[in-house]
């Protein structure tokens, strides 16, 4: 069975600074990964993908993750944090036919201060 | 495009109400999820269709909530009769299979049991 853990709730940062979201998963197949953001009282959008392709995944708005199967991490980082990145995360790992079955982690907050 | 369209945005109602939530996917994808939100469990799936035909509703909470797909352009999602305990955002999703499984979401439904 697959599972997602996001191993902070909330991450708080200044604007200008490095944003690290952390995202450990389990899965008994290769995986695809996401990450979604949401902002308050909106829907999902995604940020980015990883699909057994290359390991360092861009996104849009300056975020990129890295696949490292030897760790079971899927970490989002930005090298810049900026007042709109303030939003709700969530790591996601899909598996078994089409890929599918998304199985959400429980999501990490990130303010981003002045 | 539009995006995956849902209807209402907000939704009261009173304990015993049958509620229905509605959804458009994007045209031309041939998948759609429902999926409910809520502080104490995160997002969790409730059903997924694949070509109009349900797949996997393991995720339906009882046998209140039921799901359709008529065609390939609308779906429902409905509460009969409604308990406070599903108050929550409703989301829809929608992807085209073998398309790297992305999925694209719905603004969702903010459904208020009193």
């Amino acid at each position: 069975a697959q599972s997602v853990t996001q191993l902070d709730s909330h991450v708080s940062v200044s604007e200008g600074t490095p944003v690290l979201l952390r995202c450990n998963y389990s899965s008994s197949y290769s995986p695809s990964l996401f990450w979604y953001v949401q902002h308050p009282n909106k829907g999902l959008q995604l940020l980015l993908k990883y699909t057994s392709a290359a390991t360092l995944v861009k996104g849009i708005n300056g975020f990129e993750a890295e696949f490292k199967k030897s760790e079971t991490s899927f970490h989002l980082t930005k090298p810049s944090a900026h007042m709109s990145d303030a939003a709700e995360y969530f790591c996601v790992v899909s598996e078994g036919n089409y890929g599918q079955n998304f199985v959400f982690g429980p999501g990490t907050r990130l303010s981003v201060l002045p | 495009d539009a995006g995956v369209i849902q209807s209402p945005r907000h939704e009261v109602t009173e304990m015993g109400q049958e509620v229905t939530l509605r959804c458009k996917p994007i045209s031309g994808h041939n998948s759609l999820f429902w999926y409910r939100q809520t502080m104490m469990r995160g997002l969790e799936l409730l059903i997924y269709f694949n070509n109009n035909v349900p797949i996997d509703d393991s995720g339906m909470p009882e046998d209140r909530f039921s799901a359709k797909m008529p065609n390939a352009s609308f779906s429902t999602l409905k509460i009969q009769p409604s308990e406070p305990r599903d108050s929550a955002v409703y989301f829809c999703a929608s992807s085209l299979i073998g398309a790297d499984y992305e999925q694209y979401f719905g603004p969702g439904t903010r459904l208020t049991v009193t």
